[in-house]
C-alpha cells in the first residue's frame, strides 16, 4: 500500500537529548514536510523540502533540523535547543495538481519530554 | 498573525442535518484552499479542495464554497453522519514559491449526534 510511515508513534525524551523522528513515503512525491500540532491549535510548519538535498525553514524551525538524502525519506531531529518539544509531529508529502499542491499526512508521532 | 481563522471552536449537529464549517482568511495571495478531517492521535485526512478560480466544488456529501471578495470559505456536509465527528481544519496556500506550504486554521470540533 502506498503511504507515509512515521516512526516511532510514541517517543519519550529526557531534557537535553536530541531525538530523531523517521518519515518514509512510497508515493513518489517530490515534496515533503514536517508539521507540529499543539493541543487546541492548528498545524504549524517546521521544515519542508521540494527536492532531494534541498530544504527550507518553515514558520517554527528553531531547535529542529532535517535532511533529505533520499526522495523517500525526510527525518526530523528535535534538538535540545527546542524549548517546548512536547507535541504531536506530522510528516507529510505532496503532489501537484492543476491548481495547487495537495498535502497528504502520515499518522503522526507523539514526543514527550520527561 | 493568524492568516487563516476558524472562529467556531466547536459545532454540534443532529444526524441527517447539514453541517456548515466556516473559515476566514486574510492573505489575498492565497489561491488554493483545502479541508482536512482529523481524529485524535491520527494524521489529518484530505477531504476536498478548491481553487480560487472556482466558487464551488463538490465531492459526494462534501461541498466547499469560496467567497473571494469576503475572503471566506465554508464546508457543507449533507447529510451529516456520526462518523463525521472529528476536528476539521481548513488550510490555504499561495502559488509561486510557496509550493504547497499550507497555513492552517485552529480547527473546529464537529460532533454529530445520532
Amino acid at each position: 500500500d502506498g503511504g507515509i510511515t512515521q516512526s516511532p508513534k510514541y517517543l519519550f525524551r529526557k531534557e537535553g537529548q536530541n531525538v530523531t523522528l523517521s518519515c518514509e513515503q512510497n508515493l513518489n512525491h517530490d515534496a515533503m514536510y514536517w508539521y507540529r500540532q499543539d493541543p487546541g491549535q492548528g498545524l504549524r510548519l517546521i521544515y519542508y523540502s521540494q527536492i532531494v538535498n534541498d530544504f527550507q525553514k518553515g514558520d517554527i524551525a528553531e531547535g529542529y533540523s532535517v535532511s533529505r538524502e533520499k526522495k523517500e525519506s525526510f527525518p526530523l531531529t528535535v534538538t535540545s535547543a527546542q524549548k517546548n518539544p512536547t507535541a504531536f509531529y506530522l510528516c507529510a508529502s505532496s503532489i501537484g495538481t492543476e491548481f495547487g499542491n495537495t498535502i497528504y499526512f502520515g499518522e503522526g508521532s507523539w514526543l514527550t519530554v520527561v | 498573525d493568524q492568516q487563516v481563522k476558524q472562529n467556531s471552536p466547536s459545532l454540534s449537529v443532529q444526524e441527517g442535518r447539514i453541517s456548515i464549517l466556516n473559515c476566514d482568511y486574510t492573505n489575498s495571495m492565497f489561491d488554493y484552499f483545502l479541508w482536512y478531517k482529523k481524529y485524535p492521535a491520527e494524521g489529518p485526512t484530505f477531504l476536498i479542495s478548491i481553487s480560487s478560480i472556482k466558487d464551488k466544488n463538490e465531492d459526494g456529501r462534501f461541498t466547499v464554497f469560496l467567497n473571494k471578495s469576503a475572503k471566506h470559505l465554508s464546508l457543507h456536509i449533507v447529510p451529516s453522519q456520526p462518523g463525521d465527528s472529528a476536528v476539521y481544519f481548513c488550510a490555504a496556500s499561495a502559488g509561486g514559491t510557496s509550493y504547497g506550504k499550507l497555513t492552517f486554521g485552529q480547527g473546529t470540533i464537529l460532533t454529530v449526534h445520532p
